[in-house]
């Protein structure tokens, strides 16, 4: 089975740098997927990683410790319309690869 | 490209009726997902087609719930005799897989809220 921790909500300032972690425990692992949804919207396509280390993409940073199942998502000058829940999804390695969702961290940033 | 489209995108209905969504995926996917989402969780994965052939089905998947994809193309799911714990939202989404590569990127459909009464 699959078992994914990551905080329920966070809250930042405008401007601001948050990182959201999220541990998890796996029956096999090729790599781990993070998604932004928007309250009432579809899941949208954040990043992927498959090695260890750090994916940089704009504002949006994912980090991967295969060794430790351990990932975060760090988020830099943080704007109004970050607000949304952040969805860690590691993958399994056997069969589809289909990825599990964990439950999201609710971001809320104020001014 | 449209993207992925589901309908209807809300459907409001009794305990015991049957209820059928629709899911039209980017066209050139070769795979298509649902999901259910409940308040508070992120998408709890149901099934997945390969072109028209169904893969994989969640052992949580009640008899009751049953999808298509007949041409490879649109997938419908239907639930049967609905039950208040079916009110959630349905989430479709669809991905390339080309050559066994297993990094398919999934991007979502809408999603359609369903509310059992």
């Amino acid at each position: 089975g699959q078992n994914i921790d990551q905080p329920t909500e966070m809250t930042a300032t405008e401007g601001a740098i948050v990182q959201i972690n999220c541990t998890y425990q796996t029956s096999g692992f090729n790599g781990l997927f993070w998604y932004q949804q928007h309250a009432g919207e579809a899941p949208t396509f954040l990043s992927y990683n498959v090695l260890d280390g750090l994916e940089e993409k704009g504002r949006f940073s994912s980090f991967l410790s295969r060794s430790k199942g351990y990932s975060y998502l760090l988020l830099k000058e943080l704007q109004m319309k970050d607000s949304a829940s952040y969805l860690c999804a590691p993958q399994g390695a056997g069969g589809s690869y289909i990825p599990t969702f964990g439950r999201g961290t609710s971001l809320i940033v104020h001014p | 490209d449209t993207g992925v489209s589901q309908d209807p995108r809300h459907k409001i209905t009794k305990r015991g009726q049957n209820v059928t969504f629709r899911c039209d995926p980017i066209s050139e996917h070769n795979r298509l997902y649902w999901y259910r989402q409940t308040l508070g969780q992120g998408p709890e994965f149901l099934t997945y087609f390969q072109n028209e052939a169904q893969l994989e089905k969640s052992r949580l998947l009640s008899d009751r719930f049953s999808a298509e994809r007949p041409k490879g193309s649109f997938s419908t799911l239907e639930i049967q005799r609905t039950e208040q714990g079916d009110s959630a939202m349905y989430l479709c989404a669809s991905s390339l897989d080309f050559s066994g590569a297993r990094t398919d990127t999934q991007y979502f459909g809408p999603g359609t809220r369903l509310t059992v009464l």
